[in-house]
């Protein structure tokens, strides 16, 4: 059964780069029928898909975010990984991780999720 | 992209059936069938209930089910049930190679 997990940080201090990392088991990341994506929820508010990327690459961002991410594979260690830059405290958030079907476009699998604080 | 528009809370009670509509526009609803659907308990993970605007993931109720007419997808859920109550939430692959989400809908079970 694949699961995702996240992990780093809870706490990133504004201006700084938040980085994420998600560990996919029980499934390869390198399967061709998938994008593998990041997507977040500020406290008390909806959810803001961040960002998807192919394992061989391709990636594809939110274009209010294009500008401070990047999303990419470590296929040794079957992970991705989401880094944000000059963050505010606009980007304190609960970050998901989630598989995202590449055909007809869902998000299938998701991590638990993990906070992310963005204080001083 | 702005996001999808959905009512902020529907509630109902036990039995009865709820619909949920999520409007976009000809970019993302009405351009795709790329429709789905995910139900996020309070402090969990959302969950995918709907996608393809009608399938039915392996496990999920019968009582849930998805509908799009022009710009518009629905999510109706039969029998309500007191498990229902959650957040939920609509999205859409869009012209641009991204999604969009709805702002959310709340269910109340009275």
């Amino acid at each position: 059964q694949l699961q995702l997990q996240e992990s780093g940080p809870g706490l990133v201090k504004p201006s700084e780069t938040l980085s994420l990392t998600c560990t996919v088991s029980g499934g390869s990341i390198g399967s061709s029928n998938y994008y593998w994506g990041w997507i977040r929820q500020p406290p008390g508010k909806g959810l803001e898909w961040i960002g998807s990327m192919f394992y061989s690459g391709n990636t594809y961002y939110n274009p209010s975010l294009k500008s401070r991410v990047t999303i990419s594979v470590d296929m040794s260690k079957n992970q991705f990984s989401l880094k944000l830059t000059s963050v505010t405290a606009a980007d304190t958030a609960v970050y998901y991780c989630a598989r995202e079907e590449r055909f007809l476009y869902y998000m299938d699998v998701w991590g638990k999720g993990t906070t992310v604080t963005v204080s001083s | 992209q702005s996001a999808l528009t959905q009512p902020a809370s529907v509630s109902g009670s036990p039995g009865q059936s709820i619909t949920i509509s999520c409007t976009g526009t000809s970019s993302d609803i009405g351009g795709f069938n790329y429709v789905s659907w995910y139900q996020q308990p309070p402090g969990k993970a959302p969950k995918l209930i709907i996608y393809f605007v009608t399938k039915r993931p392996s496990g999920v109720s019968n009582r849930f089910s998805g509908s799009k007419s022009g710009n518009t997808a629905s999510l109706t859920i039969s029998g309500l049930q007191p498990e229902d109550e959650a957040d939920y939430y609509c999205t859409s692959y869009t012209s641009s190679i991204t999604y969009v989400f709805g702002a959310g809908t709340k269910v109340t079970v009275l």
